[in-house]
């Protein structure tokens, strides 16, 4: 199994609502990643999960938060977005944080209204 | 902060035509890595180069590492519709994080 699940796959919210994001991964990879991109621009890291502790954050506002509950998932926790945050969330996995490849998954493509 | 340039950012070219797209790192990195972006599609690894001057081929692919770890290229011999989408090159420094190329686009007419 070489692939990264990500659900759902489309979501819209409401500024005021809160939602997560959700990311699987069986490839026993201890590295994963949320990343943001927008309409024809290259991903944007926003975390790095390593060993399921938090690696690196890119300075990301407070309003999305990162959780990894296990090896093999990935949440991200949205509250209170604001319409610019309307973008694909990408996640990804390595088998370690560093020199190898990443596997993405499919996104979740969100509206903020 | 690294910064990784990528040009061209469109190239349209007739089946058959082949197309290259560059990156240049604004400091050396310890690899580089490419991915494919089909439309409405995610990130897809291509390809790492971590030597030197590496040079990898993959069919109709070919991927070169500048011999002072700052610049790489992808090119393609004879394209193929199925070719098309978005190309990112992602380069890494010593540290963990990769930062991506503005990507290239290609089309590719019947």
């Amino acid at each position: 199994d070489t692939e990264v699940t990500q659900t759902p796959k489309h979501l819209v919210m409401g500024m005021t609502n809160k939602k997560s994001l959700k990311c699987e991964q069986h490839m026993g990879h201890r590295a994963m990643y949320w990343y943001k991109q927008k309409a024809k621009k290259p991903p944007e890291l926003m975390f790095v999960y390593s060993y399921e502790k938090l690696s690196i954050n890119e300075s990301v506002p407070s309003r999305f938060s990162p959780e990894c509950p296990n090896s093999s998932l990935l949440n991200l926790h949205l509250h209170a977005l604001q319409p610019e945050d309307s973008a694909l969330y990408l996640c990804a996995s390595s088998r370690i944080q560093g020199n190898t490849e990443a596997f993405f998954g499919q996104g979740t493509r969100l509206t903020v209204v | 902060g690294q910064q990784v340039m990528q040009i061209p950012q469109y190239q349209h070219v007739q089946e058959g035509e082949d197309f290259t797209t560059y990156c240049n790192s604004s400091t050396t990195l310890s690899n580089i890595q490419w991915y494919k972006q089909r439309p409405g599609g995610h990130p897809v690894f291509l390809i790492q180069l971590v030597k030197s001057g590496e040079v990898k081929k993959q069919k109709r692919l070919t991927f070169q590492f500048g011999e002072a770890k700052k610049n790489s290229s992808l090119h393609i011999t004879a394209t193929q519709t199925t070719d098309v989408g978005t190309y990112f090159c992602a380069g890494r420094t010593s540290g963990s994080r990769l930062t991506f190329g503005e990507g290239t686009q290609l089309t590719v007419n019947p």
